[in-house]
């Protein structure tokens, strides 16, 4: 299958810094990207979709302004946690899909903020 | 808004047992994903169901769409250590995929 690559797999910041998550389709291009966010022991939770040039869709509840992406190219998204909290560390997995309907998944960010 | 529910929250069993995870979902299916992930890690496609009825295998694992295309399960035969992870179902709606709450199997070995 195809793959996706996520850089870092884990990031460790100070508290009201900003941290820039990438997502890259290594070997596709990736018309839309997806942003999920998973608490421990519990499922995805859909965050926005992005598409490549265009602005991204975000889920009810989330803010925009807090986690800002970006989708650049088509082979690069990237999501930022702006004035991060403790309360936002979390476990952050994109996803990518070219014109197919399977969704390829990147390898996690886990991001704790201290 | 669509509902994914699945069961059993958690599962052990011993290794060489059949397991079954059911996937039920509160409005039709469209498309059914199963996807497999490894603890704090990515996930990995496993198979994607479309039509009712349909039915894929993928070495020791079947997952199957029912005829209302509202429930799904994926079956694994002998269970080895390797099936070890949560099992998360997802609908496809519009053009993004929301999941389930997730299995977890833990085998005995």
């Amino acid at each position: 299958g195809a793959v996706v690559s996520q850089h870092p797999s884990w990031v460790i910041c100070k508290s009201g810094t900003s941290v820039k998550i990438e997502c890259r389709s290594l070997d596709f291009q990736a018309t839309t990207m997806f942003w999920y966010r998973q608490f421990p022991k519990q499922s995805l939770m859909l965050m926005a979709t992005s598409n490549e040039g265009s602005k991204a869709t975000y889920e009810q509840g989330v803010e925009k302004d807090k986690f800002l992406i970006n989708h650049a190219s088509l082979t690069l998204s990237t999501l930022t946690v702006t004035s991060a909290h403790p309360e936002d560390s979390s476990f952050y997995i994109c996803s990518a899909r070219g014109g197919g309907v399977e969704a390829f998944f990147g390898q996690g960010t886990r991001l704790t903020v201290v | 808004s669509q509902e994914l529910e699945q069961s059993p929250q958690s599962l052990i069993v011993q290794e060489g047992k059949n397991l079954t995870i059911n996937c039920t979902s509160s409005k039709t299916l469209y498309g059914l994903y199963w996807y497999k992930q490894k603890y704090g890690e990515g996930l990995i496609f496993l198979m994607m169901l479309q039509k009712g009825g349909e039915e894929k295998s993928h070495e020791k694992i079947t997952a199957k769409l029912d005829e209302k295309k509202q429930q799904s399960s994926l079956h694994i035969t002998a269970s080895q250590p390797s099936h070890a992870g949560i099992y998360l179902c997802g609908a496809g709606k519009d053009d993004k995929i929301i999941f389930g709450k997730g299995t977890r199997l833990h085998i005995l070995p």
